[in-house]
């Protein structure tokens, strides 16, 4: 059974700040790993979708690594503003379903 | 194209109540899922279908029930309703062949609270 891992759980930082998401995953035998943003209260947006044979996958001042031997994701996010401030979650994407961790609260303090 | 729809947004239930959450996609994906989401936690899978006539349990699926009769729509039904099921649901679908690199689009979910 896959089981999806994030750390850390919260996660306060100033406003400018380069910062790190981490999350990990069991079963390395999978198709793809989203990282999706989910705001107080509303849906999932998709961020970004890394494919088993990718390594990376960046969008603006969003960049996702893949390490799918080691069962890995990082999620960077840079020059972080207080926009940002939401929980971010990340599913992998096994044979037939997503599988999700519990997300990393993140504020950005101005 | 409007994604993944889901109605209603809010709903109160008394406990014994039924109701069906409504989602239809226009996309024309084969895969969709229904997901609960507790207060400070992840999306557990409660069921899925791969296609038209094709349902399967996820994680959690005691006291829920789907059916698929049609590519778009993707129905979720509570048939006695429970505070347990007090919850955020969350519809999905994803693009059609199994095991293709594609993603997940979401719908804004449906927030249900049994008293």
């Amino acid at each position: 059974k896959q089981e999806v891992t994030q750390i850390p759980a919260a996660l306060s930082v100033p406003e400018g700040e380069n910062l790190v998401l981490n999350c990990s995953f069991t079963d390395s035998a999978i198709y793809n790993l989203q990282w999706f943003r989910q705001d107080p209260g509303k849906g999932l947006t998709s961020l970004l979708l890394i494919q088993s044979s990718q390594r990376e996958q960046t969008s603006g001042r969003l960049n996702a690594s893949l390490d799918k031997s080691s069962g890995r994701s990082t999620l960077y996010i840079a020059a972080s503003q207080p926009g940002d401030s939401a929980t971010y979650l990340c599913a992998v994407k096994s044979v037939s379903r997503l599988t999700f961790g519990e997300g990393t609260q993140l504020t950005v303090n101005p | 194209n409007a994604g993944v729809t889901q109605t209603p947004k809010f709903r109160i239930l008394k406990i014994g109540q039924s109701m069906t959450l409504q989602c239809t996609q226009d996309m024309n994906h084969n895969y969709m899922y229904w997901y609960r989401q507790d207060p400070g936690m992840g999306l557990k899978l409660i069921y899925y279908s791969v296609g038209a006539g094709i349902t399967d349990k996820g994680e959690v699926p005691n006291g829920y029930n789907v059916s698929r009769s049609t590519t778009e729509d993707f129905p979720l039904r509570l048939e006695l309703a429970a505070p347990s099921q007090t919850s955020v649901y969350f519809c999905a679908s994803s693009y059609p062949q199994q095991g293709e690199n594609y993603g997940y689009t979401f719908g804004s979910g449906t927030r249900l609270t049994v008293v």
